[in-house]
């Protein structure tokens, strides 16, 4: 069975700090794919990355970094010098091949405060 | 490029009742999914659909169901309404290929059941 954990409910720190999201998954897949959605107060879940199984290569996008690590599961998100317009909920998802369907964690709201 | 579009927006239902809600994906794509997010349970995968044909299902009592028109665009019908119905329900719209492209979502239309 597929599972994606976020196991920080909600983080808050102060605007220009570096701040991480976690996200460990579960899968007996070998083809699997991982997203990280950002979800601001409007509710439109809005797309930051995908990532295959097959691709290890951390990635980075201007103040945004992606660690992804499949001996340790995990698919963490990293902001850079965080902006109060950085505030939403932020969620890990999992789809397996074969299957378009999305398994989202439970989301990490993070809050930057000026 | 237009987004996705659900409508309507916001809507006020009484138990017992049923609704409809519509979704019109972005442009070519032809792969329309369905998640509902409530607090309690997150967000949940409740179909796919995909040139006209339900692709996936979530685990939702047979209440919910939806159906998608030969222009991609997808309805999804809740029947005998109950509170717990309440949420956001969100479409998301992607390619629908096996590379598991990034979807897509709408605003969402957040039912309310009194």
């Amino acid at each position: 069975a597929q599972k994606v954990t976020q196991a920080q409910t909600e983080i808050s720190v102060v605007e220009k700090e570096d701040v991480t999201l976690d996200c460990v998954y579960e899968t007996r897949d070998t083809t699997y794919y991982l997203f990280w959605y950002k979800q601001p107060p409007s509710g439109e879940l809005v797309f930051l990355i995908r990532r295959n199984s097959f691709d290890e290569q951390n990635e980075i996008s201007g103040r945004y970094s992606w660690n992804f690590q499949k001996s340790t599961s995990s698919f963490n998100f990293t902001i850079t010098a965080s902006q109060v317009v950085d505030s939403a909920v932020y969620f890990c998802a999992l789809s397996e091949a074969g299957a378009q369907k999305l398994v989202f964690g439970q989301g990490t709201r993070l809050t930057i405060n000026p | 490029k237009a987004g996705v579009t659900q409508t309507p927006r916001y809507l006020i239902k009484t138990r017992g009742q049923q609704v409809t809600l519509s979704c019109s994906p972005i442009s070519g794509h032809r792969s329309v999914s369905w998640y509902q997010q409530t607090p309690g349970q997150g967000l949940q995968f409740l179909f796919e659909y995909f040139s006209e044909t339900q692709r996936n299902k979530g685990n939702f009592p047979g209440r919910f169901s939806g159906r998608q028109f030969s222009n991609s665009r997808s309805e999804m019908n809740v029947s005998t309404l109950e509170l717990g119905d309440s949420a956001l329900y969100l479409c998301a719209s992607s390619l629908g290929t096996v590379l598991h492209t990034e979807a897509f979502f709408g605003q969402g239309t957040r039912l309310t059941v009194v």
